[in-house]
Protein backbone atom coordinates (compact mmCIF):
# COMPACT_ATOMS: atom_id res chain seq x y z
CA UNK A 1 0.00 0.00 0.00
CA UNK A 2 1.19 3.63 -1.00
CA UNK A 3 2.31 5.71 2.08
CA UNK A 4 4.29 7.74 3.98
CA UNK A 5 6.58 6.13 6.27
CA UNK A 6 8.80 7.99 9.31
CA UNK A 7 11.76 6.58 10.66
CA UNK A 8 12.37 6.19 13.72
CA UNK A 9 9.07 6.66 16.06
CA UNK A 10 10.43 7.70 18.91
CA UNK A 11 13.99 9.16 19.05
CA UNK A 12 15.56 10.48 22.59
CA UNK A 13 18.16 13.09 22.41
CA UNK A 14 20.18 15.15 24.82
CA UNK A 15 20.00 18.79 24.85
CA UNK A 16 22.06 20.44 22.25
CA UNK A 17 23.49 17.12 20.19
CA UNK A 18 22.30 17.09 16.64
CA UNK A 19 19.13 14.73 15.18
CA UNK A 20 18.25 13.55 11.99
CA UNK A 21 14.17 12.73 11.05
CA UNK A 22 13.47 11.00 7.95
CA UNK A 23 10.25 10.68 6.38
CA UNK A 24 9.84 8.31 3.16
CA UNK A 25 6.73 8.44 0.51
CA UNK A 26 5.50 5.95 -1.92
CA UNK A 27 2.88 8.09 -3.01
CA UNK A 28 4.95 9.72 -5.65
CA UNK A 29 3.72 13.26 -3.98
CA UNK A 30 5.88 16.30 -5.31
CA UNK A 31 4.88 18.55 -1.89
CA UNK A 32 6.05 17.21 1.35
CA UNK A 33 5.83 18.93 4.39
CA UNK A 34 7.39 19.09 7.58
CA UNK A 35 4.72 19.81 11.30
CA UNK A 36 5.53 20.00 14.31
CA UNK A 37 3.01 19.15 16.96
CA UNK A 38 3.45 19.72 21.11
CA UNK A 39 0.94 18.42 23.22
CA UNK A 40 -2.74 19.37 22.74
CA UNK A 41 -2.10 21.65 19.92
CA UNK A 42 -2.38 21.94 16.09
CA UNK A 43 0.22 20.81 13.60
CA UNK A 44 2.42 23.71 12.86
CA UNK A 45 3.77 24.13 9.86
CA UNK A 46 8.03 24.52 9.91
CA UNK A 47 8.56 24.08 5.95
CA UNK A 48 7.49 22.50 2.68
CA UNK A 49 8.76 21.70 -0.18
CA UNK A 50 7.13 21.30 -3.87
CA UNK A 51 9.56 19.38 -6.18
CA UNK A 52 12.63 19.84 -4.94
CA UNK A 53 11.87 23.69 -4.30
CA UNK A 54 11.99 24.98 -0.18
CA UNK A 55 9.88 26.87 1.27
CA UNK A 56 10.58 28.60 5.10
CA UNK A 57 7.65 29.11 7.60
CA UNK A 58 8.72 32.70 8.74
CA UNK A 59 8.60 31.47 12.46
CA UNK A 60 10.48 28.64 11.95
CA UNK A 61 13.85 29.02 13.98
CA UNK A 62 17.21 28.35 11.92
CA UNK A 63 17.93 25.19 14.36
CA UNK A 64 15.35 23.89 12.37
CA UNK A 65 16.87 22.68 8.65
CA UNK A 66 15.73 20.34 6.01
CA UNK A 67 16.99 18.35 2.90
CA UNK A 68 14.85 16.87 -0.19
CA UNK A 69 17.55 14.57 -1.98
CA UNK A 70 14.72 12.99 -4.12
CA UNK A 71 10.98 12.83 -4.09
CA UNK A 72 10.79 10.19 -1.91
CA UNK A 73 12.72 10.90 1.05
CA UNK A 74 13.02 14.16 3.20
CA UNK A 75 14.78 14.63 6.07
CA UNK A 76 14.33 17.25 9.16
CA UNK A 77 17.85 17.99 10.69
CA UNK A 78 17.86 19.87 14.38
CA UNK A 79 20.74 21.07 14.82
CA UNK A 80 20.85 22.27 17.94
CA UNK A 81 17.89 20.56 20.07
CA UNK A 82 16.79 22.39 23.10
CA UNK A 83 13.80 21.41 25.40
CA UNK A 84 11.25 23.41 23.56
CA UNK A 85 11.75 21.14 21.10
CA UNK A 86 10.42 17.82 22.36
CA UNK A 87 7.39 17.30 20.34
CA UNK A 88 5.67 14.80 17.63
CA UNK A 89 7.26 16.05 14.14
CA UNK A 90 5.06 14.90 11.73
CA UNK A 91 5.70 14.67 7.79
CA UNK A 92 2.98 15.05 5.21
CA UNK A 93 2.76 14.83 1.48
CA UNK A 94 0.33 15.96 -0.91
CA UNK A 95 -0.03 15.61 -4.42
CA UNK A 96 -0.06 19.42 -6.27
CA UNK A 97 -2.27 19.41 -9.61
CA UNK A 98 -4.36 17.30 -7.91
CA UNK A 99 -7.60 19.55 -7.75
CA UNK A 100 -7.17 18.68 -4.19
CA UNK A 101 -5.65 20.24 -0.89
CA UNK A 102 -5.73 16.81 1.33
CA UNK A 103 -2.68 15.92 3.37
CA UNK A 104 -1.60 12.55 4.00
CA UNK A 105 0.36 12.23 7.33
CA UNK A 106 3.37 10.06 8.44
CA UNK A 107 2.58 8.55 12.03
CA UNK A 108 5.25 10.85 13.26
CA UNK A 109 8.32 11.04 15.33
CA UNK A 110 7.92 11.78 18.45
CA UNK A 111 11.19 13.28 20.11
CA UNK A 112 12.28 13.67 23.64
CA UNK A 113 15.07 16.21 24.59
CA UNK A 114 17.22 14.95 28.25
CA UNK B 1 -3.87 36.99 9.05
CA UNK B 2 -6.31 34.24 8.42
CA UNK B 3 -7.89 32.58 11.50
CA UNK B 4 -9.63 29.03 12.02
CA UNK B 5 -11.59 28.89 15.20
CA UNK B 6 -12.33 25.64 16.77
CA UNK B 7 -15.26 25.02 19.56
CA UNK B 8 -15.34 23.36 22.01
CA UNK B 9 -11.69 22.70 23.20
CA UNK B 10 -12.64 19.49 24.98
CA UNK B 11 -15.74 17.51 24.58
CA UNK B 12 -16.89 15.06 27.41
CA UNK B 13 -19.64 12.51 26.62
CA UNK B 14 -20.94 9.19 27.68
CA UNK B 15 -21.51 6.88 24.94
CA UNK B 16 -24.19 6.66 22.97
CA UNK B 17 -25.02 10.88 23.23
CA UNK B 18 -24.33 13.10 20.29
CA UNK B 19 -21.40 15.39 19.30
CA UNK B 20 -20.75 17.95 17.41
CA UNK B 21 -17.71 20.69 16.80
CA UNK B 22 -17.65 23.71 14.90
CA UNK B 23 -15.21 24.93 13.14
CA UNK B 24 -15.60 28.81 11.95
CA UNK B 25 -12.64 31.01 9.78
CA UNK B 26 -11.77 34.34 9.56
CA UNK B 27 -12.02 34.31 5.70
CA UNK B 28 -13.99 32.66 3.21
CA UNK B 29 -12.68 28.96 2.41
CA UNK B 30 -12.55 27.30 -0.80
CA UNK B 31 -12.64 23.99 0.71
CA UNK B 32 -12.73 22.35 4.46
CA UNK B 33 -10.96 19.11 5.55
CA UNK B 34 -11.66 17.67 8.65
CA UNK B 35 -9.01 15.30 10.22
CA UNK B 36 -8.84 13.10 12.96
CA UNK B 37 -6.35 11.96 15.22
CA UNK B 38 -6.55 9.30 17.69
CA UNK B 39 -4.73 9.65 20.56
CA UNK B 40 -0.87 8.73 20.45
CA UNK B 41 -1.42 8.94 16.46
CA UNK B 42 -1.21 11.27 13.59
CA UNK B 43 -3.71 13.34 12.08
CA UNK B 44 -6.04 11.05 9.13
CA UNK B 45 -7.75 12.90 6.51
CA UNK B 46 -11.65 12.46 7.16
CA UNK B 47 -13.28 14.29 4.42
CA UNK B 48 -12.86 17.48 1.96
CA UNK B 49 -16.32 19.67 1.69
CA UNK B 50 -16.01 22.21 -1.29
CA UNK B 51 -19.67 23.69 -1.87
CA UNK B 52 -21.41 26.60 -0.39
CA UNK B 53 -24.18 24.45 1.60
CA UNK B 54 -22.78 21.24 1.00
CA UNK B 55 -23.55 18.26 3.54
CA UNK B 56 -21.63 15.12 3.32
CA UNK B 57 -22.57 11.88 5.71
CA UNK B 58 -20.13 9.31 6.54
CA UNK B 59 -22.02 6.50 8.14
CA UNK B 60 -22.85 8.28 12.08
CA UNK B 61 -20.95 11.38 11.05
CA UNK B 62 -21.88 14.15 9.03
CA UNK B 63 -20.35 17.03 7.79
CA UNK B 64 -21.53 20.59 7.11
CA UNK B 65 -19.93 22.97 5.06
CA UNK B 66 -21.57 27.10 5.53
CA UNK B 67 -23.23 28.65 3.00
CA UNK B 68 -20.81 31.50 3.27
CA UNK B 69 -17.82 29.09 3.51
CA UNK B 70 -16.58 30.83 6.60
CA UNK B 71 -17.81 28.01 8.88
CA UNK B 72 -18.64 24.07 9.41
CA UNK B 73 -19.30 21.56 11.63
CA UNK B 74 -18.91 18.33 12.59
CA UNK B 75 -21.57 16.10 13.96
CA UNK B 76 -21.26 12.39 15.40
CA UNK B 77 -24.65 10.48 16.36
CA UNK B 78 -24.57 7.93 19.14
CA UNK B 79 -20.55 8.41 19.82
CA UNK B 80 -18.72 5.06 20.37
CA UNK B 81 -15.40 4.23 22.06
CA UNK B 82 -13.45 4.80 18.98
CA UNK B 83 -14.55 7.86 18.20
CA UNK B 84 -12.20 9.06 20.65
CA UNK B 85 -9.68 11.66 19.34
CA UNK B 86 -8.85 14.99 18.49
CA UNK B 87 -10.86 16.20 15.46
CA UNK B 88 -9.49 19.11 13.64
CA UNK B 89 -10.74 21.34 10.58
CA UNK B 90 -8.53 22.79 8.24
CA UNK B 91 -8.73 25.22 5.57
CA UNK B 92 -6.55 26.31 2.65
CA UNK B 93 -4.12 29.00 3.87
CA UNK B 94 -5.22 32.56 1.93
CA UNK B 95 -1.82 33.78 0.61
CA UNK B 96 -0.91 37.49 -1.41
CA UNK B 97 -0.49 36.26 -4.93
CA UNK B 98 -2.92 33.36 -4.67
CA UNK B 99 -0.18 30.47 -4.12
CA UNK B 100 0.23 28.80 -0.82
CA UNK B 101 1.23 25.34 -1.83
CA UNK B 102 -1.65 23.45 -0.76
CA UNK B 103 -0.57 24.75 3.03
CA UNK B 104 -3.33 24.75 5.63
CA UNK B 105 -4.40 26.30 8.58
CA UNK B 106 -5.58 24.11 11.06
CA UNK B 107 -8.43 25.02 14.12
CA UNK B 108 -6.76 24.39 17.13
CA UNK B 109 -8.87 21.04 17.31
CA UNK B 110 -11.84 19.58 19.85
CA UNK B 111 -10.66 16.97 22.43
CA UNK B 112 -13.45 14.32 22.26
CA UNK B 113 -13.86 12.17 25.11
CA UNK B 114 -16.29 9.21 25.33
CA UNK B 115 -17.32 7.19 29.05
CA UNK B 116 -18.55 3.90 28.09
Amino acid sequence: DAMVIQNPRYQVTQFGKPVTLSCSQTLNHNVMYWYQQKSSQAPKLLFHYYDKDFNNEADTPDNFQSRRPNTSFCFLDIRSPGLGDAAMYLCATRSRGSGTDTQYFGPGTRLTVL
Amino acid sequence: GQQVMQIPQYQHVQEGEDFTTYCNSSTTLSNIQWYKQRPGGHPVFLIQLVKSGEVKKQKRLTFQFGEAKKNSSLHITATQTTDVGTYFCAGPRSAAGGTSYGKLTFGQGTILTVHP
